[in-house]
Formats: structure tokens, sequence, C-alpha cells
């Protein structure tokens, strides 16, 4: 079966600017996750989407950050503007079920450099 | 709240010895435990996980994990390990109980280096 897909894999970008990432995942899979992992730490979740609904978006910086997955398959995530402190790689994971435990998939992330 | 701490940020082994990344948590209820692998620029991949039933697990890779309720531990353990082990590992925690039921706490990882 085909992995998690996101793009861009790289993406440089001055502070103050926007950016939005975008994430396919395995077909099937009804549970979205957005995760933010910087440099020396574990992944940090973001959001997470069961369908096209939020499950989670308390740990999202709402006031610069916003994720949509509009029709229940694809997402992206957008910053709006970026601050020094987003640099990181933000990685996308689904899951089959996770009330039963199913594992998340992860796809290779998008590494976001502010300058 | 659930949580998970690595203690050890790097360990280092020989080619061909035993492993061990380590791992322990705090949850409310009965956790329920994974491990993810990383290598470089790539996400993270499932390596085994622990719900319910025997406290050792068996994953992929020839990986495995027990569990040890008295000691609140995780740990990740190979018979004999591997250069192409070598990768950044996670330990994770779900909580049943807590509030965001749903959601995984990663550690902070333990970058494993296995030496030729």
């Amino acid at each position: 079966e085909a992995g998690v897909a996101q793009s861009p894999r790289y993406k440089i970008i001055e502070k103050r600017q926007s950016v939005a990432f975008w994430c396919n995942p395995i077909s099937g899979h009804a549970t979205l996750y957005w995760y933010q992992q910087i440099l020396g730490q574990g992944p940090k979740l973001l959001i997470q989407f069961q369908n096209n609904g939020v499950v989670d978006d308390s740990q999202l910086p709402k006031d610069r950050f916003s994720a949509e997955r509009l029709k229940g398959v694809d997402s992206t995530l957008k910053i709006q503007p970026a601050k020094l402190e987003d640099s990181a790689v933000y990685l996308c994971a689904s899951s089959l079920d996770p009330g039963r435990n199913q594992p998340q998939h992860f796809g290779d992330g998008t590494r976001l450099s502010i300058l | 709240a659930q949580s998970v701490a690595q203690p050890e940020d790097q360990v280092n082994v020989a080619e061909g010895n035993p492993l061990t990344v380590k791992c322990t948590y705090s949850v409310s209820g009965n956790p329920y435990l994974f491990w993810y692998v990383q290598y470089p620029n790539r996400g993270l991949q499932f390596l085994l996980k622990y719900i319910t039933g025997d406290n050792l697990v068996k994953g992929s890779y020839g990986f495995e994990a027990e569990f040890n309720k008295s000691q609140t531990s995780f740990h990740l353990k190979k018979p004999s390990a591997l250069v192409s082990d070598s990768a950044l590992y996670f330990c994770a925690v779900r909580d049943p109980l807590s509030g965001s039921a749903r959601q995984l706490t990663f550690g902070s990882g333990t970058q494993l280096t296995v030496l030729p």
C-alpha cells in the first residue's frame, strides 16, 4: 500500500511570511494527525482529525496555525504569519482505528526553516 | 496527565551485542505503550505495542519490549544489534483514562548508535 505522502519536503521562508503543507493519508484511514517535531524533541500533536471533523486541537496555536480536511481525505496545515520558533519538521500521520490502538503511519515530513 | 521519559539521549553498543533502550511512563490507568523508530530525514515507523496480555512483546526487525508495571517501564531490547539498527527511537504512551484519550505522548527520543 502507498504510504502517507507529504509535500513539500523542505521549505525556507522569512519570518512573518505564510506557508502551507499538504498531506495525503493512506487510503481508507479515517484519522489524520499533524505533529510538530522540533530538533532534539519528540513529535508534539498539533491537531487530530476523524474524517473531516476535528477531534483534538488543544495544542494548535490557533492565532497563527490553521488546518483543514475538507473532504475527509487530504489535509493542509497553514502557518500565517510564521515565527522563528516555528522552525521544525511537520509530520503528518494517519491511522485506521486509533480506538483499537492501530498504529500511526507517518509521512517523511516537511522541514521548515524560518530565516 | 500522561507522560513518558527516555532517560538516555544516546546509547552506543557494539554490533552483535544486546541492546536496551529505556523508557518509563506515568499514567492514571493502565497504559497503552508504543515504540517507534526514526531514520534520518524520514518519518516515524511503528515497531511494537503493548496493550494487554503478555508482558514481553515482540515486534518488527527482531525487537522486543518488556512491560513492567511495578517499575512503570517499557524498555526496548534486541538480543544482537546490527549497524542498520542505528536510528532515533521514540517511546510513546496513551492513557485511556486521560482527557485526551486518543492522543499519543512521545518521549524525547534516544539516539542508538551500533558500532561495527
